[in-house]
């Protein structure tokens, strides 16, 4: 079965620094891997996702993720935070189980920027 | 496009009343989903329906009850509500591709 855990439920940078969020997976056939970002109170939106091809995926703001096949890893990161990134981070993979197109969340990391 | 429309925003319920929370989306998506987030925990999947007339339970379906008449609507049912109902419910949808695209949640409070 597939699982998705996402190492550290809040994190805290300086503005201008780097952002790394760690997110690990397990699954039994080649995943496809999203990050989502939530906003207070709002819903989540899509920053980016690997499916096939470049390990190295590029998304929205400025976010990047690498798919780390010898780790199981999807870790976002970005060059340097700003305030508006402070927001919750989902990791999620697919769940091939089932023609159900369901995804499989991590339990999220609260990222907060310090001015 | 408006993507996924949900209704309503806010909600107070009475213990044991009931109350039906609307989603909608007009990407004309086969894939549907409601959730349920509570602090700290993600997001827990309550039901899904892979097309109309198609619905399955989740990971947490106590106490929901769920409908698909329509490509478009997928109402989530709440019967008899209880306190352990208090979350921030989300509705998302799919199309073949895995991304899921949600609408902008619904927080109901049981007292």
């Amino acid at each position: 079965a597939q699982s998705v855990t996402q190492l550290g439920s809040h994190v805290s940078v300086s503005e201008g620094a780097l952002v790394l969020l760690r997110c690990n997976y397990s699954s039994s056939v080649p995943p496809y891997l999203f990050w989502y970002v939530q906003y207070p109170n709002q819903g989540l939106q899509l920053l980016l996702k690997y499916t096939t091809g470049a390990t190295l995926v590029k998304g929205i703001n400025g976010f990047e993720a690498e798919f780390k096949k010898s780790e199981t890893s999807f870790h976002l990161t970005k060059p340097s935070a700003h305030m508006s990134d402070a927001a919750e981070y989902f990791c999620a993979v697919s769940d091939v189980s089932g023609a159900t197109n369901k995804l499989i969340f991590g339990t999220g990391t609260l990222l907060a920027v310090q001015p | 496009n408006a993507g996924v429309t949900q209704t309503p925003k806010f909600r107070i319920l009475k213990i044991g009343q009931s109350m039906t929370l609307q989603c909608a989306q007009d990407m004309n998506h086969n894939y549907m989903y409601w959730y349920r987030q509570d602090p700290g925990m993600g997001l827990k999947l309550i039901y899904y329906s892979v097309g109309a007339g198609i619905t399955d339970k989740g990971e947490v379906p106590n106490g929901y009850n769920v409908s698909r008449s329509t490509t478009e609507d997928f109402p989530l049912r709440l019967e008899l509500a209880a306190p352990s109902q208090t979350s921030v419910y989300f509705c998302a949808s799919a199309g073949g591709s895995y991304e899921q695209y949600f609408g902008p949640g619904t927080r109901l409070t049981v007292t």
